[in-house]
């Protein structure tokens, strides 16, 4: 089964830089998450979206920006990198918009997520 | 997440049984979830159950749910090494049920 899909991987930053991660969902999802893990850290979430549209903003920083387009996939842009931001960034899909009334559980599907180091 | 707690390490030996507890301050939160994070890896969801729930069984996963205090329980029975990873406890929140972890429970097993 296709699986929510982060590129890249791994992304090496040096401070006051500038960083894209790309997030695939999966096909048919129609809600989109952003979350920032730092070091032995609980995943905060950032921002989320929503048939295109941004749903629900959480801890994003406002050097971070972040879309969804046309065909679904969201793209998180950081600006002016600090040493703090140095985390794994997970994008997470689900259906949960489809669901007659949002009632039932919003499962969150995770990517493996995309490790971040800034220098 | 400063509205889940959990204990953050918990420590048996093989094929005993494992609990992981937490607490969560959301009482509208419809749905509970435990997710599962291995080194290096993205968050697996285990299990998750109706906050109208007081038990949910799931092969060697048995989820607790004291609505009153707002305490979740996960049960892992016949606990593996390769159980051996950090538990997050998760509510939803908000119109479009973004989920709020906890901090994690790291789970070790050892021999």
């Amino acid at each position: 089964a296709a699986g929510v899909i982060q590129s890249p991987r791994h992304l090496i930053k040096e401070k006051r830089e500038t960083a894209t991660l790309k997030c695939y969902p999966i096909p048919r999802h129609d809600t989109v998450y952003w979350y920032q893990q730092g070091p032995g850290q609980d995943p905060q979430f950032l921002i989320s979206f929503y048939e295109k549209m941004q749903s629900d903003k959480g801890s994003i920083p406002d050097r971070f920006s972040a879309q969804q387009f046309s065909d679904y996939h969201s793209e998180l842009n950081m600006s002016s990198l600090e040493l703090g931001d140095s985390a794994l960034y997970f994008c997470a899909s689900s259906v949960y918009g489809r669901t007659s009334g949002r009632r039932g559980a919003n499962v969150l599907t995770f990517g493996a997520g995309s490790r971040l180091t800034v220098l | 997440g400063e509205d889940v707690e959990q204990s953050l390490f918990l420590s048996v030996r093989e094929g005993d049984s494992s609990v992981i507890n937490c607490t969560y301050t959301d009482s509208s939160s419809t749905y509970l979830y435990w997710y599962k994070q291995e080194p290096g890896a993205g968050l697996q969801l285990l299990t998750y159950i109706f906050s109208n729930m007081d038990m949910k069984q799931d092969q060697r996963l048995t989820v607790l749910l004291n609505k009153k205090d707002k305490h979740l329980s996960l049960r892992i029975a016949d606990t593996q090494t390769g159980d051996s990873a950090i538990y997050f406890c998760a509510e939803n929140s908000g119109g479009y049920n973004k989920l709020i972890f906890g901090a994690g429970t790291r789970l070790a097993v050892h021999p």
